[in-house]
């Protein structure tokens, strides 16, 4: 187990409707990056947090944003869901000392 | 170019048989390969990984192969085993960015028939 978790687990909004996703963590680690995983294909990274700060982005657009808080967790926000926006949502930790990251269980978002 | 592209999409094993799947890269500047193992419903989990100054590195039954010449680097899991059954990416990590984000190949499905 990596000590990771996300909630929910699944979750179904209609399209327009805005959506937050929670990750949480037990490693200690001070960077989190988000990923979206479409169906049958590999994740895609959209953004990642440094000591709660955003340090690089993937090619997603602005309605996609974040949060990392000093306990160790962390907030994807999606604002205005459309339906390509339907896929697993993952989290990971690490990075910091090492390249190793690890994530969690993901949540699977259905757009409708 | 950031992309890794990987081979084959779909693998069919017999048990005890040995299973390769191949990763190619374009941007000389990645400089750490992580392969990770996914199983339906769960996240993916790191498998092993390996520098560009290594050619080979072995964890017991998996083992990264790199050539780093030719752009190229490949996982051999040995006496496949039904419990192996997953989708595996490779992946690419480019340190020098501020972000050290993972560049995932699209997966390969393995399938260990019994």
């Amino acid at each position: 187990e990596t000590g990771v978790t996300q909630s929910p687990t699944h979750l179904i909004k209609t399209r327009g409707q805005q959506v937050t996703l929670r990750c949480s963590s037990q490693s200690g680690h001070n960077t989190v990056s988000w990923y979206q995983q479409a169906l049958g294909q590999g994740p895609q990274f959209i953004f990642q947090y440094y000591r709660e700060e955003e340090n690089g982005r993937g090619n997603f657009p602005p309605r996609f944003s974040g949060l990392q808080f000093p306990n160790y967790s962390s907030e994807l926000n999606v604002n205005a869901l459309e339906l390509d926006d339907s896929a697993l949502y993952l989290c990971a930790w690490g990075g910091d000392l090492n390249y190793e990251q690890y994530f969690g269980p993901g949540t699977r978002l259905t757009v409708t | 170019q950031q992309q890794v592209k990987q081979s084959p999409q779909s693998l069919i094993v017999q048990k005890g048989g040995i299973s390769i799947i191949n990763c190619a890269y374009e941007n000389t500047a990645f400089d750490y390969f992580p392969w990770y193992q996914q199983f339906p419903g769960k996240g993916p989990a790191l498998l092993i990984a390996i520098r560009p100054d290594v050619s080979e590195k072995k964890e017991g039954r998996f083992t990264i192969s790199f050539n780093k010449s030719a752009k190229q680097f490949s996982l051999h899991i040995m006496d496949s085993q039904p419990g192996d059954s997953a989708t595996y990416f490779c992946a690419a990590i480019l340190s020098s960015g501020p972000a050290r984000q993972l560049t995932f190949g699209s997966g390969t499905q393995l399938t260990v028939l019994p």
